[in-house]
């Protein structure tokens, strides 16, 4: 059964620095990997979609990237910022299956 | 502007009453999904709908069943409440190979 991790659990940046969130997961036959933000005590925001044909994916300060033979994704932030303080989660959908795999997150806080 | 609105931000409910959940999208998407979230141990599927009339089993299923009367309609029914039901539930939709967007959130507390 797919199995995904994302390590670490929680990170602590201060406020300006590039940060590098990581994503693996055990079966490199997916469809795509989704990046998503969620704040607490609330719903799941997608930030990014790779597709398994893609390397990587960007939307402004946030770069994601799709190693599928290594079974490794990584999520860039540039000059991060208090507002990017939240919990982010990746997930994958394997092939021929019909639902989402989510790792347990990286909880982010960035100081001021 | 994608919309996916649940029906209760936060429930308090005793142990053995029927609980319903509902979620509702906007989008005329064919897939919905039932989540929970429970720390440590991340997201997991309840159930799922590819279509109207239409549910699967997904990791979970144990205590709860689901209704799929209308597209836009997905209801979470827990039948008979139990403690170990108390977590956060979360409603999704969108097709398999594009985004996912999910609604806000139901906290429920079974007592």
């Amino acid at each position: 059964k797919q199995e995904v991790t994302q390590i670490p659990a929680a990170l602590s940046v201060p406020e300006g620095e590039n940060l590098v969130l990581n994503c693996s997961f055990t079966d490199s036959a997916i469809y795509n990997l989704q990046w998503f933000r969620q704040d607490p005590g609330k719903g799941l925001t997608s930030l990014l979609l790779i597709q398994s044909s893609q390397r990587e994916q960007t939307s402004g300060r946030l770069n994601a990237s799709l190693d599928k033979s290594s079974g490794r994704s990584t999520l860039y932030i540039a000059a991060s910022q208090p507002g990017d303080s939240a919990t982010y989660l990746c997930a994958v959908v394997e092939t021929g299956a019909n639902n989402l795999f989510f790792g347990t997150g990286t909880r982010l806080t960035v100081i001021p | 502007d994608v919309k996916v609105t649940q029906s209760s931000r936060y429930l308090v409910k005793r142990t053995g009453e029927k609980v319903f959940l509902e979620c509702v999208q906007d989008m005329d998407h064919e897939n919905m999904f039932w989540y929970r979230q429970d720390p440590g141990l991340g997201l997991r599927l309840i159930y799922f709908s590819y279509d109207v009339k239409m549910k699967e089993k997904g990791d979970i299923p144990e205590g709860y069943s689901v209704s799929r009367e209308k597209k836009e309609r997905f209801s979470l029914i827990l039948e008979s409440a139990s403690t170990n039901q108390t977590s956060m539930y979360l409603c999704a939709t969108g097709p398999l190979m594009e985004t996912q967007y999910f609604g806000p959130g139901t906290r429920l507390l079974v007592l």
